[in-house]
């Protein structure tokens, strides 16, 4: 099945800095990779997708790139804010039967600073 | 907005306990699932089911059941729970093309003691 690996577990930053989170999978059938935010006691909710006929997407602060050869997808996040702080999930999801099921890493929380 | 709401935002039950999480959503989405959530595991998904009665197991099943009678209702059965399934367990639902992503529940917490 599919494997997804997803560093850093824990990411501190200042606001106004950057902030990259780096996901690898597996399964070379994956092809639609989603990102999920879950703020403190709230449902993760998506912000972000890529399909794998696709190198990057952008919606304004954040963008998406993706190396299919690679195997291996980032997050992108510009100009932090506090309300960014949240844990943030990267997903593969490869087809199963007529399903696309998806595979998450264990998340990272960003911490942005004040 | 799609809908999935889950029946109980907090459970306590004792070990033994025969224990029904529901989950209900409102979008005529095919597709829903059942995840674990724990701290540094990130989202484990127990069941999933892509049509009314049907069912796969996902990555961790042991010690868990499901029943999907109609297309906007997904149950998830703990048989005879134990501490060991004391977590945080999230629905999700999605149509067969994921053109909108996953949209989760707010989630269960759930106590066994």
């Amino acid at each position: 099945g599919e494997n997804v690996e997803q560093h850093p577990s824990t990411l501190s930053v200042q606001e106004g800095d950057s902030a990259v989170i780096k996901c690898t999978y597996s399964d070379s059938a994956s092809n639609y990779f989603p990102w999920y935010k879950q703020e403190l006691g709230k449902r993760p909710q998506l912000i972000i997708d890529i399909r794998s006929n696709v190198g990057e997407k952008k919606d304004q602060r954040i963008a998406v790139t993706l190396n299919k050869t690679a195997k291996h997808f980032s997050l992108h996040i510009t100009e932090t804010q506090p309300e960014d702080s949240a844990v943030y999930f990267c997903a593969a999801s490869s087809r199963s039967g007529g399903s696309y099921i998806p595979t998450f890493g264990r998340g990272t929380s960003l911490i942005v600073h004040p | 907005d799609v809908k999935v709401t889950q029946s109980s935002r907090y459970l306590v039950k004792r070990t033994g306990e025969k224990v029904f999480l529901e989950c209900v959503q409102d979008m005529d989405h095919e597709n829903m699932f059942w995840y674990r959530q724990d701290p540094g595991l990130g989202l484990r998904l127990i069941y999933f089911s892509y049509d009314v009665k049907m069912k796969e197991k996902g990555d961790i099943p042991e010690g868990y059941s499901v029943s999907r009678e109609k297309k906007e209702r997904f149950s998830l059965i703990l048989e005879s729970a134990s501490t060991n399934q004391t977590s945080m367990y999230l629905c999700a639902s999605s149509s067969p093309g994921q053109r909108y992503g996953y949209t989760f529940g707010s989630g269960t917490r759930l106590t066994v003691v």
